[in-house]
Formats: structure tokens, C-alpha cells, sequence
């Protein structure tokens, strides 16, 4: 049973519009929250992360936002840029009590268009 | 360059015949992780090490080995490969364990078990 899950496999935009990436979790027990970025043929990059005190951090272009009640997390880009192609990874993870583990979703594939 | 060296990139092999694929990290990390990477499961830790000498299991540990002599490299250890090991493998790295402290990956590495 997946504890994170991507429910878009893929979302296309345009250049300069807004993407949105959603990421549900199930488990209480995680409080720290990250998003990574893949390439082809490289290995993924963190992006931004959220601890379970905020329900929002922004870095640049990237906000990530936080609904514990509804065990939810999205990851705003804006605007979008073509070099923002690229695979999307939801992980979260707990405190020591719940292993130090980091738990990923499966992933969402962004196309932006020129 | 501070990095995650992976090595090989690919690999081809049989069923039954073991091997080894290394992993070793210049930036003085306490934990290094190992993952796999399939479609639509998104990466599941196989293992992790906190420190020297000291590993754990993750997620999906069954068929897998690992060992942590020195700081710097992990290499993670097929007995007898199975074809349901055919998957992308990333191996990462972090400061101090994964809460507050980003992952650092690898390029990756292709394994096929034929």
C-alpha cells in the first residue's frame, strides 16, 4: 500500500502558465515533506521541502503548500519555464519513532510547451 | 565537485550470478540510502546506513545486501539476482539522516537480470 501517492502521472502547460503538482499522503506519522526533480539520465535534485510547523514555503519560482487535516501537499510553479521539464517526486518522512526512511510517491512527468 | 559516484551506469547480467554495485560520496555524509526506481512505484528504499558499521533495512530489503566499512562508499550487494531486480538503482547520500537534510543521488544504474 502506497503511504505517498501522485495521482497525475503527467500534466502539461504552457510556458509561463502555472503547474501544479498534488501529492496525498496517508501516514500521520510523517512531518517532513520534500519534492525532487529528475532528468533523464540523472539522478533526482532536491527542490523544496516543508516541515509539518509551516503550511507553506516558497523558494523562487517554487511554492510548496500543506494540508495536514486533509494529508495533502501541492507544489506551485511560477511561472513555468521550459527547463521545468522534467520528473516530479512527492517524499515524505517521519521523526525517529517512524524509521528514518524517506517514502516517495511514484511520480508526476511535467511538459512544458514553449 | 561534491558528488555521488555510482558505479556501472549499466549492467547486463544472468540469473544466479552475483554482483556488486558500488557507491561512494565525497561530502563527508553521515547516511547513505539505496534505491530503486520502477514505473509508477516512484523510488523505494532497499537500504540505509546512518553510519559506519551501522544499516538498516528500508522498504523492499529482500535480495539485497549492503555494507558500511568507511564513510564514504556503500555498495549494495546481489547474491543471486533475480529477473525482478531488473530496475533502475540510484544510491544518495545526506548529512545527517534524512530529517531536515536533503538527499544528494547518483546517476543511476541500469540493471537488467536476464
Amino acid at each position: 500500500d502506497q503511504q505517498v501517492k501522485q495521482n497525475s502521472p503527467s500534466l502539461s502547460v504552457q510556458e509561463g502558465r502555472i503547474s501544479i503538482l498534488n501529492c496525498d499522503y496517508t501516514n500521520s506519522m510523517f512531518d517532513y515533506f520534500l519534492w525532487y526533480k529528475k532528468y533523464p539520465a540523472e539522478g533526482p535534485t532536491f527542490l523544496i521541502s516543508i516541515s509539518s510547523i509551516k503550511d507553506k514555503n516558497e523558494d523562487g519560482r517554487f511554492t510548496v503548500f500543506l494540508n495536514k487535516s486533509a494529508k495533502h501537499l501541492s507544489l506551485h510553479i511560477v511561472p513555468s519555464q521550459p527547463g521545468d521539464s522534467a520528473v516530479y517526486f512527492c517524499a515524505a518522512s517521519g521523526n525517529k519513532a517512524a524509521g528514518n526512511k524517506l517514502t516517495f510517491g511514484g511520480g508526476t512527468r511535467v511538459l512544458v510547451k514553449p | 565537485e561534491a558528488q555521488v559516484t555510482q558505479n556501472p551506469r549499466y549492467l547486463i547480467t544472468v540469473t544466479g550470478k552475483k554482483l556488486t554495485v558500488t557507491c561512494s560520496q565525497n561530502m563527508n555524509h553521515e547516511y547513505m540510502s539505496w534505491y530503486r526506481q520502477d514505473p509508477g512505484l516512484g523510488l523505494r528504499q532497499i537500504y540505509y546506513s546512518m553510519n559506519v558499521e551501522v544499516t538498516d533495512k528500508g522498504d523492499v530489503p529482500e535480495g539485497y545486501k549492503v555494507s558500511r566499512k568507511e564513510k564514504r562508499n556503500f555498495p549494495l550487494i546481489l547474491e543471486s539476482p533475480s529477473p525482478n531486480q531488473t530496475s533502475l538503482y540510484f544510491c544518495a547520500s545526506s548529512l545527517w539522516g534524512i530529517a531536515n537534510s536533503p538527499l544528494h543521488f547518483g546517476n543511476g544504474t541500469r540493471l537488467t537480470v536476464t
